[in-house]
C-alpha cells in the first residue's frame, strides 16, 4: 500500500511566523505535490516536484516555497504566514508521468492567527 | 482549459438506497484521465478509480460502479445499497498530458443516514 504521511494533522501558528509542512512517501514515487483545500474553492495545486531538487509552480504559488532534498520528502514552506493561508493542506505523490494516480496524505489543518 | 463540474453539492439518502454522483468534464484533449476520490471526515483523499479516455467500459467494484460516457462527457459514480460508512465528500478529477495538475470538481457531500 502507498503510504503518504504528513508531519502534523493540526497546526496553529501566528501571523508572520515561518511554517514548515513536511510530507514523506514510502513508495519511491518520483512526483510529489502540495495542494490546498478551501470550502467553495476545492483543491488547488500550489507546487509540485518531479525529481529531487526540481519544482514547478502550480496555480497558487504566491506566499509559498518548497524544498525537495530527498526523493521521499517534500516540504512546503510558508515564509511569513498570513491569515489567508489558513487552510487544509494536502500532500500527494505519484509515479513518474503526470497522468499517474496521485495518492494523498491525511492532510494538515493549518490555522494562522 | 480543463473543467470538472459536480453539480450536486449535497446528497442525503437513507441506508440501502442507491445513489448516483454526477460528474461532467470539459477538455479539448483527446487523451485524458478521469479519477474519483473519496474524502471521509478524517480528511484524507482516498483513491477509488482511474479511467483513461480510450476505455469506455463501465467498471464495477463491489457496491461501486462507474459509468463513463464520452458522448455526454460524463463519468458518473453509483453506490448500490449505500451504507453509513459511505458518508463522505466525493471528488471527480481530470488530468491531461499537457498539464500536470489534477483538475478537481468542487465535490459532492454524501450523507447516508441509518
Amino acid at each position: 500500500d502507498v503510504k503518504v504521511t504528513q508531519s502534523s494533522r493540526y497546526l496553529v501558528k501566528r501571523t508572520g511566523e515561518k511554517v514548515f509542512l513536511e510530507c514523506v512517501q514510502d513508495m519511491d514515487h518520483e512526483n510529489m505535490f502540495w495542494y490546498r483545500q478551501d470550502p467553495g474553492l476545492g483543491l488547488r495545486l500550489i507546487y509540485f516536484s518531479y525529481d529531487v531538487k526540481m519544482k514547478e509552480k502550480g496555480d497558487i504559488p504566491e506566499g509559498y516555497s518548497v524544498s525537495r532534498e530527498k526523493k521521499e520528502r517534500f516540504s512546503l514552506i510558508l515564509e511569513s504566514a498570513s491569515t489567508n493561508q489558513t487552510s487544509m493542506y494536502l500532500c500527494a505523490s505519484s509515479l513518474a508521468g503526470l497522468q499517474e494516480t496521485q495518492y494523498f496524505g491525511p492532510g494538515t489543518r493549518l490555522l494562522v492567527l | 482549459a480543463q473543467k470538472v463540474t459536480q453539480a450536486q453539492t449535497e446528497i442525503s439518502v437513507v441506508e440501502k438506497e442507491d445513489v448516483t454522483l454526477d460528474c461532467v468534464y470539459e477538455t479539448r484533449d483527446t487523451t485524458y484521465y478521469l479519477f474519483w476520490y473519496k474524502q471521509p471526515p478524517s480528511g484524507e483523499l482516498v483513491f477509488l478509480i482511474r479511467r483513461n479516455s480510450f476505455d469506455e467500459q463501465n467498471e464495477i467494484s463491489g457496491r461501486y460502479s462507474w459509468n463513463f460516457q464520452k458522448s455526454t462527457s460524463s463519468f458518473n459514480f453509483t453506490i448500490t445499497a449505500s451504507q453509513v460508512v459511505d458518508s463522505a465528500v466525493y471528488f471527480c478529477a481530470l488530468s491531461v498530458p499537457s498539464g500536470y495538475a489534477l483538475n478537481f470538481g468542487k465535490g459532492t457531500s454524501l450523507l447516508v443516514t441509518p
